[in-house]
């Protein structure tokens, strides 16, 4: 049973638009996501997170929205640019058990010049 | 601050063969973790250690044994390789805390077992 989905497997975008990431979830244990970046042949690489008391949470380029009632969350990345292109991985982490992450599949981001 | 290491880089091993994969990190974590990753899989927790002396189960703990003697290593055994665990392996580290406090990931192995 997968707890953590991301549906898209691969995103493609041109240079300057804006990505949107999506990835849902189902435990409502779930109260801490982050989102890692992975480059081919290196290991991932964390590059934002957001508690569920919060329904946005912004770093430059990046901003993660998390729509509880749904059990969504998006990572927007605006504007896009070639150097974002590489595998998004939506992970999560419940209350009490807070020391393990539970990860998606991946969205492989490509963004076009 | 070298962060999360791991030796080796890459190796083959033959059906049931034998190896341990050694995953070191100089940050002080309490927490230290082995993923693997396969196509289409994501990545998918092994075992973890929540302090020295200390292991549990992840996921896919099957094929698996590891160690954690000193707070700064974390070591994954392999007894008898199958093919099944071709893959690359991923160890990372993070903080105690109340928190999903993010982890930190080393450059990953990648094994073949023919």
């Amino acid at each position: 049973d997968q707890q953590v989905k991301q549906n898209s497997p691969s995103l493609s975008v041109q240079e300057g638009r804006i990505s949107i990431l999506n990835c849902d979830y189902t435990n409502s244990m779930f109260d801490y996501f982050l989102w890692y970046k992975k480059y081919p042949a290196e290991g991932p690489t964390f590059l934002i997170s957001i508690s569920s008391i919060k329904d946005k949470n912004e770093d430059g380029r990046f901003t993660v929205f998390l729509n509880k009632s749904a059990k969504h969350l998006s990572l927007h990345i605006v504007p896009s640019q070639p150097g974002d292109s590489a595998v998004y991985f939506c992970a999560a982490s419940a209350r009490g058990g807070s020391e393990k992450l539970v990860f998606g599949k991946g969205t492989k981001l490509t963004v076009n010049p | 601050n070298a962060g999360v290491t791991q030796t080796p880089k890459f190796r083959v091993l033959k059906t049931g063969q034998s190896m341990t994969l050694l995953c070191a990190q100089d940050m002080n974590h309490e927490y230290m973790y082995w993923y693997r990753q396969d196509p289409g899989m994501g990545l998918r927790l092994i075992h973890y250690s929540v302090g020295e002396g200390t292991t549990a189960k992840g996921e896919v703990p099957d094929g698996y044994n590891v160690s954690r003697l000193k707070k700064q290593n974390f070591l994954l055994g392999l007894e008898s390789a199958a093919p099944s665990q071709t893959s690359v392996y991923f160890c990372a580290s993070s903080r105690a805390g109340s928190e999903g406090y993010e982890q930190y990931f080393g450059p990953g192995t990648r094994l073949t077992v023919t």
